[in-house]
């Protein structure tokens, strides 16, 4: 079975600090991660995916993620961070289901909060 | 292009009715999945449809559940003598492809009193 573990349900940080998000999966098969932005009622926005090839992967808003197999890590990291950043942060796995389909599995989520 | 779209944005029934969630996907994408969200958790697997099949319903937490895609488009989550706990938001996404990551709808908050 999977899981995904986001150790911290809320982080605050000031505008123009670097942040980071922690994200560890468990898994006996290989995965695919994912980083998911949800702002107050909306759905779920993709921010990036790692699906294969380099562990660095990153968004066009600055925002990256390392893949760290040994780790089983998918930290979230941005080197400053913007009032607009203020949402709810998923990270995911998702593996093959009979049929093809890719079920994702959810963390917890955090609550970025960006302070003046 | 046109999202995931859901249908109502918010739904409030009273217990023992049944409520009926649309979702319409995105033009062209075979996979169509129903995720439940409950208030402070991430979204929680409920079935999933590869076009008109549902290939997998092992997140449905019971009977009362039922999910339809019967033209491969459109597809609906329907809920039978709803309960409190039924209180969720409900996030329908879709996918090209096993290996393209799903693309959500803004979902359904429903609140059964």
């Amino acid at each position: 079975a999977q899981s995904v573990t986001q150790l911290d349900s809320q982080v605050p940080v000031f505008e123009e600090a670097p942040v980071e998000l922690r994200c560890n999966y468990s898994s006996s098969v290989s995965v695919y991660l994912f980083w998911y932005v949800q702002y107050p009622n909306q759905g779920l926005q993709l921010l990036l995916k790692y699906l294969s090839g380099s562990t660095l992967v990153e968004s066009i808003n600055g925002f990256e993620a390392e893949f760290n197999k040994s780790q089983t890590s998918f930290h979230l990291r941005k080197p400053s961070v913007h009032i607009s950043d203020t949402a709810e942060y998923f990270c995911a796995v998702s593996y093959i289901l009979t049929g093809g389909g890719n079920k994702l599995t959810f963390g917890t989520g955090t609550q970025l909060k960006v302070e003046l | 292009g046109a999202g995931v779209s859901q249908s109502p944005r918010y739904k409030v029934a009273k217990r023992g009715q049944d409520v009926a969630l649309r979702c319409d996907p995105i033009s062209g994408h075979v996979s169509l999945f129903w995720y439940q969200q409950a208030l402070g958790q991430g979204p929680e697997f409920l079935t999933y449809f590869q076009n008109e099949a549902q290939l997998d319903k092992s997140g449905l937490p019971s009977d009362r559940f039922f999910a339809e895609r019967p033209e491969g488009s459109v597809s609906t989550l329907k809920i039978q003598r709803t309960q409190q706990e039924d209180s969720a938001v409900y996030l329908c996404a879709s996918s090209s492809d096993r290996s393209e990551p799903q693309h959500f709808g803004d979902g359904t908050r429903l609140s059964i009193l």
